[in-house]
């Protein structure tokens, strides 16, 4: 067990509307990520954070935003939500053993 | 070209067989090699990771490297319905992974 929440881990949205996905650790470990996962892309890439207020973007980030302002939570912001960013979305932390451990997942649906 | 290829099947075999999984990589300063398990609507798994070429082995799964060939493989032996999932192939350089696609497995009882 990784001590990784994710919540919400279901929701159904409507276009235009922001949503935020919450990722919670219950250890100081300093790097957290967000992915999401598609058929025929597999996992890519969002925004990671590699410190309290230190996020940086990854190959996906368009219509996205993080934030951290502690270092047990990392916040993904859509800020309109589309159609396209109907996914599962992987929140993850890096133990420091050059591995990362995955949450159970948001699975989100834009209407 | 994607940074890291895998086959994504679907890869279907009978109970207690051998299962070869593999991925096929660019990037020669990928450090560490990682396989993940992921059952379907659960975040992926942690199966195995290993850092040198060769072998690792861990019960019924053997991770193999082979960085000559940029060439990475598991071996399931004695394949259970319980190892019916997809699987993952991934690797990194310092704090970046980089993912396969993942295989779908089915193993038929």
């Amino acid at each position: 067990d990784a001590g990784i929440t994710q919540s919400p881990r279901h929701k159904v949205t409507e276009t235009g509307t922001p949503v935020t996905l919450r990722c919670h650790q219950t250890e100081n470990h300093r790097y957290m990520y967000w992915y999401r996962q598609d058929p025929g892309h597999g996992l890519r890439l969002i925004h990671y954070s590699y410190g309290v207020k230190d996020t940086d973007k990854g190959e996906v980030s368009d219509g996205y935003s993080v934030s951290r302002s502690k270092t047990e939570d990392f916040l993904l912001t859509l800020e309109s939500a589309t159609s396209s960013q109907t996914s599962v979305y992987f929140c993850a932390i890096n133990q420091g053993s050059n591995t990362i451990y995955f949450g159970e997942g948001s699975w989100l649906t834009v209407v | 070209q994607k940074e890291v290829e895998q086959d994504p099947g679907p890869l279907s075999v009978p109970e207690g067989a051998i299962v070869s999984l593999n991925c096929t990589y660019s990037n020669s300063a990928f450090q560490y090699f990682m396989w993940y398990r992921q059952y379907s609507r659960k975040g992926p798994e942690l199966l195995m990771y290993t850092y040198s070429s060769g072998n690792k082995e861990d019960g019924r799964f053997t991770a193999q490297v082979d960085k000559s060939s940029k060439y990475i493989s598991l071996f399931i032996r004695d394949s259970q319905p319980s190892d019916s999932a997809t699987y993952l192939c991934a690797m990194n350089t310092g704090n970046q992974f980089y993912f396969g696609t993942g295989t779908s497995l089915t193993v038929i009882p």
